[in-house]
């Protein structure tokens, strides 16, 4: 089965410094490969995703890169502020020919933080 | 508005106790995935349904059953709730023509 690792477990950056998560996946069927947000208390949330056809897609502050050859992708935040700190997870998944996902493998996650 | 619903937010049972966890979706999708969080180990697959009657194990599935009756609904079952499998359970079910997994708010299951 698929193997996704997450790193690293905590981050720490500066408001308005950018901030790096970095995850490997083991299964090259995988096609999808998701980033969800989830604040304290509250369930997890699609920030974006990225399907093995793209290299790389942005959604304002927030942008994911794949390397399928290497089977890495990144979660790149820029500017960060507060309301960025979150734990954030990566995920790995096949889709089917209607378009939706399988079961997501999810990676461990990382406590990202911003100091002030 | 996408919404994945569960039956309770909070559940404390006793070793040995049948526990049931429910999970309701107004997407009419086919597919329903439960998952389980744990600190540091992250969100894992439990079982899944691509349609009523149907299941699916996942990674983790030993303790668990399921029952898919209807689409809209997906029971979790612990036949035999045991302490390791305190945790906090997570349904999830995708939108019409998305890949968008929606996770309902959450069951923190406690079993002492």
């Amino acid at each position: 089965g698929e193997n996704v690792e997450q790193h690293p477990s905590t981050l720490s950056v500066q408001e308005g410094d950018s901030a790096v998560i970095k995850c490997t996946y083991s299964d090259s069927a995988s096609n999808y490969f998701p980033w969800y947000k989830q604040e304290l208390g509250k369930r997890p949330q699609l920030i974006i995703d990225i399907r093995s056809n793209v290299g790389e897609k942005k959604d304002q502050r927030i942008a994911v890169t794949l390397n399928k050859t290497a089977k890495h992708f990144s979660l790149h935040i820029t500017e960060t502020q507060p309301e960025d700190s979150a734990v954030y997870f990566c995920a790995a998944s096949t889709t089917y020919s209607g378009g939706g996902a399988d079961g997501l493998t999810f990676g461990k996650g990382t406590h990202l933080i911003i100091q002030p | 508005d996408v919404k994945v619903t569960q039956s309770s937010r909070y559940l404390v049972k006793r070793t040995g106790e049948k526990v049931f966890l429910e999970c309701v979706q107004d997407m009419d999708h086919e597919n329903m995935f439960w998952y389980r969080q744990d600190p540091g180990l992250g969100l894992r697959l439990i079982y899944f349904s691509y349609d009523v009657k149907m299941k699916e194990k996942g990674d983790i599935p030993e303790g668990y059953s399921v029952s898919r009756e209807k689409k809209e609904r997906f029971s979790l079952i612990l036949e035999s709730a045991s302490t390791n499998q305190t945790s906090m359970y997570l349904c999830a079910s995708p939108g019409q023509g998305s890949s968008e997994q929606y996770f309902g708010p959450g069951t923190r299951l406690t079993v002492t």
